[in-house]
């Protein structure tokens, strides 16, 4: 139980396009979504908490209106990367809060964002 | 401020060696305390967690955690290393009142030789 698919698993993209990455709680609700990114050799860095039914939460200095997020159910949230450009490229990876286990997060496999 | 440390970088022991990896925290109260890992191009697989009660903790593949209040602490230990253990391992805390927002150390790299 508890899984998360992430998708797609790599993407690669033109500078100025736009990207949806989609998260997914497959046999649980998920409370709370968490997009997180990372760069190369480092850690992962909280980039929002999304709540389902509103708005994200965006860490600071994360752009809102950059990295658009959607928490439509239960069992999804999008993460869309608007006007993409090459110094955005990175590992997203999504996680979800079991809705009985509010401390505990369950990850998804992670998206590879190359923007050319 | 929370904030979660890794002094190990990167870590390289023989395969059937003893493993630890050092996860140091700061905050006032005891958080709640995980160890993920995580393969080359993957997402992060929970190892163990610490919520309250018998400081040591056992996990998957043969992990266990020590927590320590009094120096800050949450080492993870290994008594045997397989080389499937190759890979990063963070650790991360989560502050009670935070609403589960995990901050994560920097992560130690850990190769295993034959």
């Amino acid at each position: 139980g508890a899984v998360v698919s992430q998708h797609p698993s790599r993407v690669i993209c033109k500078s100025g396009t736009s990207v949806k990455i989609e998260c997914r709680s497959l046999d649980f609700q998920a409370t709370t979504m968490f997009w997180y990114r990372q760069f190369p050799k480092q850690s992962l860095m909280l980039m929002a908490t999304s709540n389902e039914g509103s708005k994200a939460t965006y860490e600071q200095g994360v752009e809102k209106d950059k990295f658009l997020i959607n928490h439509a159910s239960l069992t999804l949230s999008t993460l869309t990367v608007t006007s993409a450009h090459p110094e955005d490229s990175s590992f997203y990876i999504c996680s979800a809060g079991l809705r009985a286990s509010y401390n505990e997060q369950f990850f998804g496999p992670g998206t590879r964002l190359t923007v050319l | 401020a929370q904030s979660v440390t890794q002094p190990d970088i990167h870590i390289t022991v023989s395969e059937g060696a003893s493993l630890e990896l050092r996860c140091n925290y700061s905050y006032g109260a005891t958080p709640y305390l995980f160890w993920y890992v995580q393969s080359p191009g993957q997402g992060l697989q929970l190892l163990l967690k610490y919520f309250s009660g018998d400081t040591l903790v056992q996990g998957i593949k043969g992990f266990e955690a020590e927590f320590k209040r009094s120096q800050s602490s949450f080492n993870l230990r290994k008594p045997s290393v397989h080389w499937s253990d190759a890979a990063e391992y963070f650790c991360a805390v989560v502050k009670e009142t935070s609403g589960s927002r995990l901050t994560f150390g920097e992560g130690t790299q850990l190769t295993v030789n034959p």
